[in-house]
């Protein structure tokens, strides 16, 4: 059965703090991992990693994956109060032409106090 | 036009109510989803469709109906729910053989 587990579950953290959030998978068939970040409503996208050792950036977000030891995570620098979300990490089972299929991991909730 | 809008975006029901929620993508993806999202908890896939053809149905209850009237819409009919369906019900689409599905907003569902 594919599993992805993050970690931690949850974290507080100062503005200004710099947080790694952990991603580690186990799936049958592996295309993609994704981060999605989710506030109130629907998750948005962050990152697509397919290859090892290439780091995705995005302004104070950046995320590397490692497919050998089946992890990635995600980093946030200089973090704000509009950071505080829950990410979700989830990994792509490709279902060819029918779709793809993202099995999701729990989430970490970031919380960041000004 | 590059978003999922769902409809409506509450929506409370009895259980022996019959109602339907509503998905609308303009991006052209021919894969459309519904998940499932209880509270604390991940997204659970439920349903996919490509091409508007149900390719995947994750073991899901029969009293949850999914329809694709054409490339654009996804509706998900809901008949004689139990209160442990109260959920945020997410729709999302993906490019045909694309990786990143765009989520919408989700319609909060609450059975009495």
């Amino acid at each position: 059965e594919d599993k992805v587990v993050q970690s931690p579950l949850s974290l507080v953290v100062h503005e200004g703090d710099t947080v790694t959030l952990n991603c580690s998978y186990e799936v049958t068939n592996f295309r993609s991992l994704l981060w999605y970040k989710q506030e109130k409503k629907a998750p948005t996208f962050l990152f697509m990693l397919t290859s090892s050792g290439i780091e995705k950036k995005s302004g104070r977000l950046s995320s590397i994956l490692d497919k050998k030891e089946l992890f990635s995570i995600l980093n946030i620098t200089a973090t704000q109060t509009g950071d505080s979300a829950v990410y979700l990490c989830a990994v792509e089972d490709p279902l060819g032409e029918y779709g793809n299929k993202l099995v999701f991991g729990a989430g970490t909730i970031l919380r960041v106090k000004s | 036009d590059t978003e999922v809008t769902q409809t409506p975006k509450h929506l409370v029901m009895g259980m022996t109510n019959k109602k339907s929620l509503k998905c609308e993508q303009h991006m052209g993806h021919r894969a459309m989803y519904w998940y499932k999202q209880k509270a604390k908890k991940p997204p659970e896939l439920m349903f996919v469709y490509s091409y508007e053809k149900l390719s995947i149905n994750e073991s899901v209850p029969s009293r949850f109906s999914p329809e694709c009237p054409n490339s654009s819409l996804l509706n998900l009919h809901l008949h004689a729910l139990q209160p442990e369906d109260s959920a945020l019900y997410l729709c999302a689409s993906s490019q045909e053989g694309g990786h990143e599905q765009f989520f919408g907003p989700g319609t909060r569902l609450t059975v009495l």
